[in-house]
């Protein structure tokens, strides 16, 4: 089994600033097939990247993926208030695994 | 438009069994896989399993294998998943997600079925 390890747990920002996620795999991930969701309390996860760097359907640009082979990262450009939740990184290259979550709250 | 709805709340005692819906519409059926994830309280999101519509095939991570049965009614474009021989570990919340055969990640969420085991 892959297992993904997400750094920092949490990120304390202030709206406008800049986030970086990371995600590292325990092995290579085939094809680069990672994706990262946003989760909040109450709603369903969100697909935002797929593939490790293109955004899902209707996703603003300010997210973006980058990475390969085992290390990962997603960067929101410019924080909104809308985009403080927990951020979730998968891969699908060998069956499917999640990372533990990276919570992004307000400084 | 694309819909993906799951069934209602459950509440069970241990060592029974729960089976949450998970109707689909808006899309042609076979040509997306049906995710299931599930998340307890204060943890994480857990994969459970995956069903190809297509052939009703399915796989499972070996933590679920017994555990999880994933069935789908063709003529209704339901997934279902049964739950078996609970425990207050069971307790989450469980979501239905679609994937497609192109592999681009989960793009479409049922909004959640929370199931409580409690005696």
């Amino acid at each position: 089994e892959i297992v993904l390890t997400q750094s920092p747990g949490t990120l304390s920002l202030s709206p406008g600033e800049r986030a970086t996620l990371s995600c590292r795999a325990s092995q290579t991930v085939g094809s680069n097939y990672v994706a990262w969701y946003q989760h909040k309390p109450g709603q369903a996860p969100r697909l935002l990247i797929h593939g490790a760097s293109s955004r899902a359907t209707d996703v603003p640009d300010r997210f973006s993926g980058s990475g390969s082979g085992t290390d990962f990262t997603l960067t929101i450009s410019r924080l909104e208030p809308e985009d403080f939740a927990v951020y979730y990184c998968q891969q699908y290259g060998t069956s499917r695994t999640f990372g533990q979550g990276t919570k992004v709250e307000t400084k | 438009q694309v819909q993906v709805v799951q069934s209602g709340a459950e509440v069970a005692k241990p060592g029974a069994s729960v089976k949450v819906s998970c109707k689909t519409s808006g899309y042609n059926f076979i040509d997306y896989y049906i995710h299931w994830v599930r998340q307890a309280p204060g943890q994480g999101l857990e994969w459970m399993g995956i069903m190809n519509p297509l052939g009703g095939t399915t796989t499972h991570p070996q933590k679920f294998q017994g555990k999880v049965i994933l069935t789908r009614d063709m003529s209704t474009t339901t997934v279902y998943m049964e739950l078996r021989s609970l425990t207050s570990e069971d307790t989450a919340v469980y979501y239905c997600a679609r994937e497609s055969r192109g592999l681009r990640g989960m793009d479409v969420w049922g909004q959640g079925t929370t199931v409580t085991v409690s005696s």
